[in-house]
């Protein structure tokens, strides 16, 4: 069966410390893939996502990800991270022909400290 | 533009009672989600609508949840009798459509958390 697996559940760092968080899919087929934040009390929002072209994606507040197809995977970044990137983030794939069916991962808790 | 509305945004009831959630997803998208969230995981896919007709409900547990969306518009979930183990986010989303691209990006709505007790 096909997952999402993103590789850290809770990551803790400073303000201004750089932010990578993995993600990997497993599906040999095409794929779109997603980033979602959640920050708290609010509801889930599109940061960034990828069809095709340039695998260097960028999306709102700064974040960007890379899409590797050789290493199934689609890891976000963030040069210097605020605090008020303190959220849950998600991954999600949609596998081509699935009828716009979102896969997530798990997601990983950030929490940026002053 | 409008998001995707949901109500109500919370909701406490005892097991073995009813409840429903309703959506109304961003005009013109005629694709309508709803997902379950449990505490820390990510959203699962319940059952999805494309206009008023059902697409997916595989994983919908059909012996207690029911789903509609008779004017291809609003849609209504609902759980009967609630088990303790639905306490949960119940999610809705919205897309234009499942024709790939951008067409297939998914809006959230805020969630209803429901609580069982």
């Amino acid at each position: 069966a096909q997952s999402v697996s993103q590789h850290n559940h809770h990551v803790i760092l400073s303000e201004a410390a750089s932010l990578e968080l993995g993600c990997n899919y497993s599906y040999g087929g095409t794929v779109n893939l997603f980033w979602y934040v959640q920050y708290p009390g609010q509801h889930l929002q599109l940061l960034l996502k990828y069809f095709s072209g340039d695998p260097l994606v960028k999306g709102i507040k700064g974040f960007e990800a890379e899409f590797i197809k050789s290493k199934f995977s689609f890891n976000l970044r963030k040069p210097s991270v605020q605090w008020s990137d303190t959220a849950e983030y998600f991954c999600a794939v949609i596998l081509t022909d699935s009828w716009g069916k979102l896969q997530f991962g798990a997601g990983t808790q950030v929490v940026v400290t002053p | 533009e409008a998001g995707v509305a949901q109500s109500p945004r919370y909701k406490i009831i005892e097991k073995r009672q009813s409840v429903a959630f309703w959506c109304n997803p961003i005009s013109g998208h005629a694709t309508l989600y709803w997902y379950q969230q449990i505490l820390g995981q990510g959203p699962k896919l319940l059952i999805q609508f494309q206009n008023n007709g059902v697409v997916d409900d595989s994983q919908l547990p059909k012996d207690r949840f029911s789903a509609e969306r008779l004017k291809g518009v609003d849609s209504t979930l609902k759980i009967q009798p609630a088990k303790l183990e639905d306490s949960a986010v119940y999610l809705c989303a919205s897309s234009l459509g499942t024709s790939g691209g951008e067409q297939e990006t998914q809006y959230f709505g805020p969630g209803t958390r429901l609580l069982v007790l």
